[in-house]
């Protein structure tokens, strides 16, 4: 049973396009994230939601929309998708009040934007 | 500034042969966490170990064991007994205060592994 599952695994779209991608941990967990690894691998915080509040924002485009229903679940929505927007992105979950504090991540959503 | 340095983009061993890989960080949050985490191939990103800034002792899981240096800020992995099936991109990564902080995890640029038969 997958611990935080990410859908789709690969969406190839034209720009201009939107997409979403959505992900859901059974974890338990009261954290979840979205993070960007570029085409250098380099890997980097979106957003952060906790039990549903967003506590973290980086400096992102508006184009990009998290959303989380539940705790559970964390959504990434984006408009008028760019060239730049080729990446994979990671979904991650965490459980903020354990020592370690330890990400759990998903397996990735690889987007190419044509 | 660059919070998570991995300096060696690329790396190679022997199998059976133990490997360290650097990573060394910059923060003034006396509580802090240090992460690594491996990625084979398959892209998948898989936790290791981790270090609390107030351990008194490295930590170790397995054949993995973090060489804590405080004074220094360097966090450096140590794989023992290297096996083919550790060939993967590695990455440090560090938490600023403690987890029921943000929780959010700054990364290194990576370093690439590959252990030779």
């Amino acid at each position: 049973d997958t611990a935080v599952s990410q859908t789709p695994k690969y969406l190839v779209t034209q720009m201009g396009n939107d997409k979403s991608i959505k992900c859901e941990q059974n974890l338990g967990h009261d954290t979840m994230y979205w993070y960007k690894q570029d085409s250098k691998k380099f890997l980097k915080i979106m957003f952060s939601y906790n039990n549903k509040e967003l506590i973290i924002n980086e400096t992102v485009p508006n184009r990009f929309s998290p959303k989380s229903p539940d705790k559970a679940h964390l959504n990434l929505h984006i408009n008028s998708l760019e060239l730049g927007d080729s990446a994979v992105y990671f979904c991650a979950s965490s459980h903020v009040w354990t020592a370690t504090g330890e990400l759990f991540f998903g397996e990735g959503s690889r987007l190419t934007v044509l | 500034a660059q919070k998570i340095t991995q300096t060696q983009p690329g790396m190679f061993v022997q199998e059976k042969e133990a490997v360290t890989l650097d990573c060394t960080y910059d923060t003034s949050d006396p509580s802090y966490g240090l992460f690594w985490y491996k990625q084979p191939s398959s892209g998948e990103m898989i936790f290791l170990i981790y270090q609390g800034s107030y351990d008194q002792q490295n930590a170790t899981e397995g054949r993995y064991s973090l060489n804590f240096q405080k004074a220094r800020k360097s966090a450096n992995l140590v794989i023992s007994a290297s096996q083919l099936g550790d060939s993967a991109m590695y990455f440090c990564a560090m938490r600023e205060g403690p987890s029921s902080n943000t929780g959010k995890l700054i990364f290194g640029q990576g370093t690439t592994l590959q252990v030779k038969p």
